[in-house]
């Protein structure tokens, strides 16, 4: 069975600082690597994507990758009250159509 | 990004009877998938609808209990049926647009409740 863990949190930093989540995966195999936001009572909504060992960069966001030790994490920098919400992470099935497997999420508080 | 709508947006449903959710994308695409959510959990997919032929089930779901059609590349329903109150939780179609990469969208989300 292939597994996906984070910590639930919550974590709360405050604003202005640098949040930092982190989740593990189980099966070596996998090769595409996604964090979702969800917010209380919405969707999730993807916000970065990874397929590469190392970092990847977009605007707040770093998304870093070590498949060795089969470890992804996100960084947040400049953390707004407005990220408040639950990161998700995900990983790629078996199939390569691409279903996906999910954490249970890392509930992030942003205190102002 | 694909757009993604959700029939109905929530539902308050007795025991016993049948709900079905509508997924309708603005764009044709490749995959659709309908995920589970239940209450403080996080998601879990129960198929991959397949256009033309019948959706691929995960472990743990039949297709008597959650029957889903996709007649084209932009629509697809699920179908909760006989209720209990443990199918009480938000559903969720998911797209993945054609390519090479494996990023999903996700509707809006059917929140279900069960009495």
């Amino acid at each position: 069975q292939k597994e996906v863990e984070q910590n639930s949190g919550p974590l709360s930093v405050p604003e202005g600082a640098i949040a930092s989540l982190n989740c593990t995966y189980s099966d070596r195999g996998s090769q595409s690597f996604f964090w979702y936001r969800q917010y209380s009572g919405k969707s999730p909504e993807l916000i970065m994507f990874i397929y590469s060992n190392g970092d990847k960069e977009d605007g707040r966001f770093t998304a870093q990758l070590n498949k060795a030790s089969q470890y992804v994490s996100l960084l947040i920098r400049d953390s707004q009250p407005s990220d408040s919400a639950t990161y998700l992470c995900a990983v790629n099935g078996e199939r390569s159509q691409g279903n996906l497997i999910f954490g249970k999420g890392t509930k992030l508080s942003v205190k102002p | 990004s694909a757009v993604i709508s959700q029939k109905p947006s929530r539902d308050i449903c007795q025991r016993g009877t049948s709900l079905t959710i509508q997924c309708q994308v603005d764009s044709q695409v490749t995959m659709m998938f309908w995920y589970r959510q239940q209450p403080g959990q996080s998601l879990t997919l129960i198929a991959t609808a397949n256009q033309g032929s019948e959706a691929t089930y995960e472990s743990g779901f039949v297709i008597d209990k959650f029957p889903i059609s996709r007649p084209n590349l932009t629509f697809s329903t699920l179908t909760v049926s006989n209720m209990s109150p443990e199918d009480s939780s938000i559903y969720l179609c998911s797209v993945k647009p054609s390519g090479i990469y494996n990023e999903q969208f996700f509707g809006p989300g059917t929140r279900l409740t069960v009495l």
